[in-house]
């Protein structure tokens, strides 16, 4: 597609159980990062996948937080054993890794997850 | 380690005025570019401009300028002739380059909610 897509848009679920969260980067995108957008707050930096380097996971909250990429298309973040604090929109940019930091990201819509 | 901050968690402007956003960083990284997004109540975030760290020159794209201060490490966004329709959060963010060349991590700070005033 022209954009990125994220999958579902909404999703709620009861507490204890797990989600997977999928990211469509834009195609020949080499960079992918997941944020987490609570209520009327910033954007907080999740992990960040940059082509075939190890990807940085410095911002997982907890080890119930993981994500994959397969080479350079899809991804899924998935959260075992969700609680209400999970509960936010979970949003997925991607954008061209090239030899310069001028290249801005690309949003997806977003995941709305909330936990009951 | 790298850090926005943004000051000002909420900001009112007559429609017409201009009106300044702050945001100062924080990297050790020995390039970077610095970014401003928008993001209206819809939830889609919007690019808005760019600042590489090596530009001799302000950023400018339409009605949104950046006020680059390398020595302070600010980059303060300007929006002239203020609308209606820019009331939105908005987001200044960041990413580095190291010295083994590699393209690091793209940072935001927490935002500031702009309110344009009729």
């Amino acid at each position: 597609g022209a954009g990125v897509s994220q999958s579902p848009s909404n999703k709620v679920t009861e507490k204890g159980k797990d989600v997977e969260l999928r990211c469509d980067p834009i195609s020949g995108h080499t960079a992918l990062y997941w944020y987490r957008q609570r209520l009327g707050q910033g954007l907080e930096f999740l992990i960040y996948f940059q082509g075939n380097s190890a990807p940085d996971k410095s911002g997982l909250p907890s080890d119930r937080f993981s994500a994959e990429r397969t080479g350079e298309s899809v991804s899924t973040l998935t959260i075992q054993r969700t609680q209400q604090e999970d509960s936010a929109v979970y949003l997925c940019a991607s954008s061209f890794r090239g030899q310069a930091a001028n290249t801005e990201a690309f949003f997806g819509q977003g995941t709305r997850l909330t936990v009951v | 380690a790298q850090k926005i901050t943004q000051t000002q968690p909420g900001m009112f402007v007559q429609e017409k005025e201009a009106v300044t956003l702050d945001c100062t960083y924080d990297t050790s990284d020995p390039s970077y570019g610095l970014f401003w997004y928008k993001q209206p109540s819809s939830g889609e975030m919007i690019f808005l401009i760019y600042q590489g760290s090596y530009d001799q020159q302000n950023a400018t794209e339409g009605r949104y300028s950046l006020n680059f201060q390398k020595a302070r490490k600010s980059a303060n966004l300007v929006i002239s002739a203020s609308q209606l329709g820019d009331s939105a959060m908005y987001f200044c963010a960041m990413r580095g380059f190291n010295y083994g060349g590699s393209q690091g991590n793209l940072i935001f700070g927490k935002g500031t909610k702009l309110s344009v005033k009729p």
